[in-house]
């Protein structure tokens, strides 16, 4: 079964300044997508940034880029020039790509807390 | 346009009410979910719509009734909960089962 681990519960980072939240997963499988989603206390879960496996290059939005290491299994964001805005709680996570049994279900890390201090 | 829309975004119910929540998109997506959220938690899903068929329920109690009347409209039939179901309800959507999901706010649900 495919798990997806957050290590860091909270994080805090100054505003302008740059900070990175982990994500590892384990899977057997060699084509997946990963992703970054954002729910600030409106609720909404906003997708931040999607990676495909099989693409060697880190995926970038904006202020937004991760850091892949397939090999690994870890899939890091980085939020450069942090804003107000971006204080959330932050989720990674897994989806499969193929698969008879490929039902769309996305597997979720537990969640990292951030703030954002002015 | 990437929304999904759901209704009511809030709702308190009793234990022997029946309620319904609704969701919406017109993003022409052929895949539809439902999950459930508590706070601090991530969500957990229940139920997979794809292409207006039922293709996976996660054991949710028969309290706990989908209904997917057309491509872009997903239910979600509610009878006889209990406090622990208490939670935020997500619905999401996304083109297929392979993509990206675009999640709606959520209803805010409380069960007296």
């Amino acid at each position: 079964a495919q798990t997806v681990t957050q290590s860091q519960p909270e994080m805090s980072v100054q505003e302008a300044e740059t900070v990175t939240l982990s994500c590892t997963y384990d899977t057997s499988e060699s084509d997946y997508y990963l992703f970054w989603y954002k729910q600030p206390p409106s609720r909404q879960m906003i997708l931040v940034i999607r990676q495909e496996a099989y693409k060697q290059q880190n995926a970038t939005e904006n202020r937004f880029s991760v850091n892949f290491q397939k090999a690994a299994k870890s899939f890091s964001l980085k939020i450069s020039d942090s804003q107000l805005g971006d204080a959330a709680m932050y989720f990674c996570a897994y989806r499969r790509r193929w698969g008879s049994s490929n039902t769309g279900k996305l597997i979720f890390g537990q969640g990292t807390t951030l703030q954002v201090k002015p | 346009d990437t929304e999904v829309t759901q209704t009511p975004k809030h709702l308190v119910m009793g234990m022997t009410n029946k309620k319904s929540l609704k969701c919406e998109q017109h993003m022409g997506h052929r895949a539809m979910y439902w999950y459930k959220q508590k706070a601090k938690k991530p969500p957990e899903l229940m139920f997979v719509y794809s292409y207006e068929k039922l293709s996976i329920n996660e054991s949710v109690p028969s309290r706990f009734s989908p209904e997917c009347p057309n491509s872009s409209l997903l239910n979600l039939h509610l009878h006889a909960l209990q406090p622990e179901d208490s939670a935020l309800y997500l619905c999401a959507s996304s083109q297929d089962t392979g993509a990206e999901a675009f999640f709606g706010q959520g209803t805010r649900l409380t069960v007296v």
